[in-house]
């Protein structure tokens, strides 16, 4: 069983409309958890980080955490084709501990 | 939010060569980089974890001998891909973060073995 699993898609979804992104992870000791967005030939980039349950807002993007549940994830409001990218889910059991991370979901906006 | 600079970006080499790709944190001492490699449609796969003034930590399956890492000061850490050959074609990325807590990555080098 993998350790962090993310639906490799891709999701597609229209301009506009809300992108719905879930990760599931089995370790249950894990306390931080992050979404990182990649564009196709880049490195991974930083959109959101959560460490206790409940929803967590930046702008467009939105983290949910459940732990009890063992998953976390992300919606994307008003999906512009920019976001089209790749959308890792990444899990850390503790501070100085390393990321684990999920294989990735393709998102898919269409104007 | 914390910068890593990693060079070169891509690089491309004859097989039985070695390729040395280096990775500073800018603005925060690095006391631990994380190094992964990324195939064609697959997610990141940590290779090793580096840290500053000590051997690094390779993972499973990963080579020691054959990907060299240094970490010899606060701010720079270096991935040498020694005898490279066709198969470690590859995208190699590097991270560390302020207290290893958020990680940020270098901007990837795309290694291709001729």
């Amino acid at each position: 069983q993998k350790e962090v699993e993310q639906n490799s898609g891709p999701l597609s979804v229209p301009e506009g409309a809300i992108a719905s992104l879930n990760c599931t992870y089995s370790d249950r000791v894990s306390q931080s958890f992050f979404w990182y967005r990649q564009y196709s030939g880049k490195s991974p980039e930083l959109i959101m980080s959560i460490y206790s349950n409940g929803d967590k807002e930046d702008g467009r993007f939105t983290a949910q955490l459940n732990k009890a549940s063992q998953y976390v994830s992300l919606l994307i409001r008003d999906s512009q084709p920019s976001d089209s990218a790749t959308y890792l889910c990444a899990v850390n059991q503790a501070a100085g501990n390393k990321l684990t991370f999920g294989g990735g979901t393709r998102v898919l906006v269409k104007p | 939010g914390a910068v890593v600079s990693q060079h070169p970006s891509w690089v491309i080499c004859k097989s039985g060569t070695s390729v040395k790709i280096e990775c500073r944190s800018l603005d925060f001492q690095a006391t631990t980089m994380f190094w992964y490699r990324q195939f064609p449609k697959q997610s990141l796969m940590l290779m090793a974890t580096s840290n500053e003034g000590s051997k690094a930590t390779y993972e499973q399956g990963v080579e020691k001998d054959k990907f060299l890492i240094n970490h010899a000061s606060l701010t720079l850490s270096t991935l040498t891909v020694t005898s490279a050959h066709p198969e470690d074609s590859s995208f190699y990325i590097c991270s560390s973060g302020q207290n290893n807590e958020k990680l940020f990555f270098g901007s990837g080098t795309q290694l291709s073995v001729l």
